[in-house]
């Protein structure tokens, strides 16, 4: 049973940069067939896919946020990291850690159970 | 970006009905299609992939239906945990995108 938990501050100043880890249990993430990604959520956006890596480093980011952010992977740790620089209130939001599986619809199989994070002064 | 509208946004139903849920595309998106159920505090989970495909461990209660810009998700019998909220995505083309959800309480 694959499980995804999230970590990092909760409370980001703005103009910061956000950062975020995903730890996986049960399955590994330099393993093909699987995408690995952030998705958030918020009041006011709704679900907002944020971006995803493949096992070959290879990243996808949503065009709206490409500027900002920055996906990696601790593939020793089995881990993946999210950075989201220069933020504001409007990135305020849930931040879930999920697997992709590749093929057809690309569905979100496993996601984390969220973290909130609030941009605040 | 690829806009997904759902209806209706909210519904109220009682155990035992039948309830669809409708979500439209503002393109075509073949079968790129998926839809999650999400209840409060909770992450999403996997109900339907590809438009139509059970997601393992869903009810059989749950079908979905649909090709093109126009889908449905149906519970045929609604149970009391099927009171949640739900979602549609599209993957045919990037960014993934979402629907708003529709929100299904008791009547």
């Amino acid at each position: 049973q694959v499980q995804l938990q999230e970590s990092g501050p909760g409370l980001v100043k703005p103009s910061e940069t956000l950062s975020l880890t995903c730890t996986v249990s049960g399955g590994s993430i330099s393993r093909g067939g699987y995408y690995w990604g952030w998705i958030r959520q918020s009041p006011g956006k709704g679900l907002e896919w944020i971006g995803s890596i493949y096992y070959d480093g290879s990243t996808f980011y949503n065009p709206s946020l490409q500027s900002r952010v920055t996906i990696s992977a601790d593939t020793p740790n089995n881990q993946f990291s999210l950075k989201l620089s220069s933020v504001s209130a409007t990135d305020t939001a849930l931040y879930f850690c999920a697997r992709l599986r590749v093929g057809g619809a690309m569905p979100t199989d496993y996601w984390g159970q969220g973290t909130l994070v609030t941009v605040s002064s | 970006d690829i806009q997904m509208t759902q209806f209706p946004s909210s519904l109220s139903a009682s155990v035992g009905d039948r309830v669809t849920i409708t979500c439209r595309a503002s393109q075509s998106i073949t079968t790129y299609l998926n839809w999650y159920q999400q209840k409060p505090g909770k992450a999403p989970n996997l109900l339907i992939y590809d438009a139509s495909n059970l997601h393992g461990g869903v009810p059989s209660r749950f079908s979905g239906s649909g090709s093109g810009t126009e889908f449905t998700l149906t519970i045929a019998s609604l149970q009391p945990e099927d009171f949640a909220t739900y979602y549609c995505q599209q993957t045919y083309r990037s960014p993934p995108t979402f629907g708003r959800g529709t929100k299904v309480e008791i009547k």
